[in-house]
């Protein structure tokens, strides 16, 4: 079967800097995203990784090991607002995006 | 519009009545995607069009859900004889490419449905 798993919950303190893991077992790869999702809103893209290493974008950045199944997203000068539930997504051989369960991000302050 | 629009933001319904949904994606939008997403959980893939083709429908959970797009644009997904399993946020997703191309999807803000 297909499966991606990632933290449930995590607690970071603002200003400080968070890494959100995923590994992943899925039928084929054409590629991985993270999605952001406040809560009772609607989940909005934050990065696609296709090839091996580190994507940077701005405070945030995805990286992707295809050998190892695993990719984290790393969050940096956490802010208040950063507090959301993150979504990594693994797009399978069928080009169909198989979704993880989403890790909660809690900022304190 | 702006982006994905979907209505009615909340249904109620009783068990056993029929329910439409419908989702107006970004205009222009090749791909269209249905998903269903539990509290806590991602989305859980439903259907998808090309144009107003259904080309994947292997989500949908048995033969009292269907979707149909028939002129490319506005989507209507459709449960027959709800039941209080069906109960959860439906969410609808365009993006400007085929499913092949690694284009960002963006969501609507779902319709909760709930089945008392």
């Amino acid at each position: 079967g297909q499966n991606i798993d990632q933290p449930t919950e995590m607690t970071a303190t603002e200003g400080a800097i968070v890494q959100i893991n995923c590994t992943y077992q899925t039928s084929g790869f054409n590629g991985l995203f993270w999605y952001q999702q406040h809560a009772g809103e609607a989940p909005t893209f934050l990065s696609y990784n296709v090839l091996d290493g580190l994507e940077e974008k701005g405070r945030f950045s995805s990286f992707l090991s295809r050998s190892k199944g695993y990719s984290y997203l790393l969050l940096k000068e956490l802010q208040m607002k950063d507090s959301a539930s993150y979504l990594c997504a693994v797009m399978d051989s069928n080009y169909q995006l198989i979704w993880g369960a989403g890790t909660k991000l809690i900022i304190k302050p | 519009g702006a982006g994905v629009s979907q209505s009615p933001r909340y249904k109620v319904t009783k068990r056993g009545q029929d329910v439409a949904l419908r989702c107006d994606p970004i205009s222009g939008h090749v791909s269209l995607y249905w998903y269903r997403q539990a509290l806590g959980q991602g989305p859980e893939f439903l259907t998808y069009f090309n144009y107003e083709a259904q080309q994947d429908k292997s989500g949908l959970p048995n033969d009292r859900f269907s979707a149909e797009r028939p002129e490319g644009s506005i989507s209507t997904l459709t449960i027959q004889r709800t039941e209080q399993r069906d109960s959860a946020m439906y969410r609808c997703a365009s993006s400007s490419g085929d499913r092949a191309s690694p284009d960002t999807q963006y969501f609507g803000p779902g319709t909760r449905l709930t089945v008392l």
